[in-house]
């Protein structure tokens, strides 16, 4: 069984459009997150979610909303696409992020590409 | 200049021999986090560390909290090994707590 799975793999879409990209964990994890992989393969974090609440938002465009239904998931919505968002988006999971705990679960990442 | 900072960013070794990937970083962490990204893109966690040093197979990582240095070391390396190695620290300071900070990755081929 996977642990952290994302839909889609792949996304060609056209700029202006809006997109969503799913993710769901299956390991009881409390803490959830969606990092940005660019060309250069920097990672960088986005968001992260803990018990459905929205416990970090980095500077990122508010074209991007994070939703969470539930504690396994963790949507990543994105309007008005720009070329600029082409890139590998990750997501992962925890069990906390302080401390001891955090160790990350990633899923398979979903690529991107806006044309 | 990125928080966290790797070396050397690309290596190329034969099969067989150790490997040594440096990681070094300015902030202050709870944690430190060593990655494997595949070829194909997946990303695995190897280790999360915030002190002394962990073995699992033929990895070991070790952490240096003073010297803010982490190295991880491959022994008896194979061409399996072949991927990106990413250092990334968790911050413990302010409104980015919980924050992974990454590096850049450094690339190992392992040559048959």
């Amino acid at each position: 069984d996977t642990a952290v799975s994302q839909t889609p793999k792949y996304l060609v879409t056209q700029m202006g459009n809006d997109k969503s990209i799913k993710c769901e964990q299956n390991l009881g994890h409390d803490t959830m997150y969606w990092y940005k992989q660019d060309s250069k393969k920097f990672l960088k974090i986005m968001f992260s979610y803990n018990n459905k609440e929205l416990i970090i938002n980095e500077t990122v465009p508010n074209r991007f909303s994070p939703k969470s239904p539930d504690k396994a998931h963790l949507n990543l919505h994105i309007n008005s696409l720009e070329l600029g968002d082409s890139a590998v988006y990750f997501c992962a999971s925890s069990q906390g992020w302080t401390g001891r705990l955090g160790e990350q679960y990633f899923g398979p990442g979903t690529r991107l590409t806006v044309t | 200049k990125n928080e966290v900072e790797q070396s050397p960013q690309n290596l190329t070794a034969q099969e067989g021999e150790f490997i040594t990937i440096n990681c070094s970083y300015s902030v202050g962490i709870s944690a430190l986090h060593w990655l494997q990204q595949h070829p194909g893109g997946g990303i695995v966690s190897l280790f999360m560390l915030s002190s002394g040093k962990k073995k699992h197979g033929r990895l070991i990582a070790t952490i240096n909290i003073q010297e803010k240095h982490s190295s991880l070391h491959i022994t008896a390396s194979h061409p399996r090994d072949s991927a990106v190695y990413i250092c990334a620290v968790r911050s413990r300071n302010g409104g980015s707590q919980g924050n992974l900070i990454f590096g850049k990755g450094t690339k190992l081929s392992v040559k048959p």
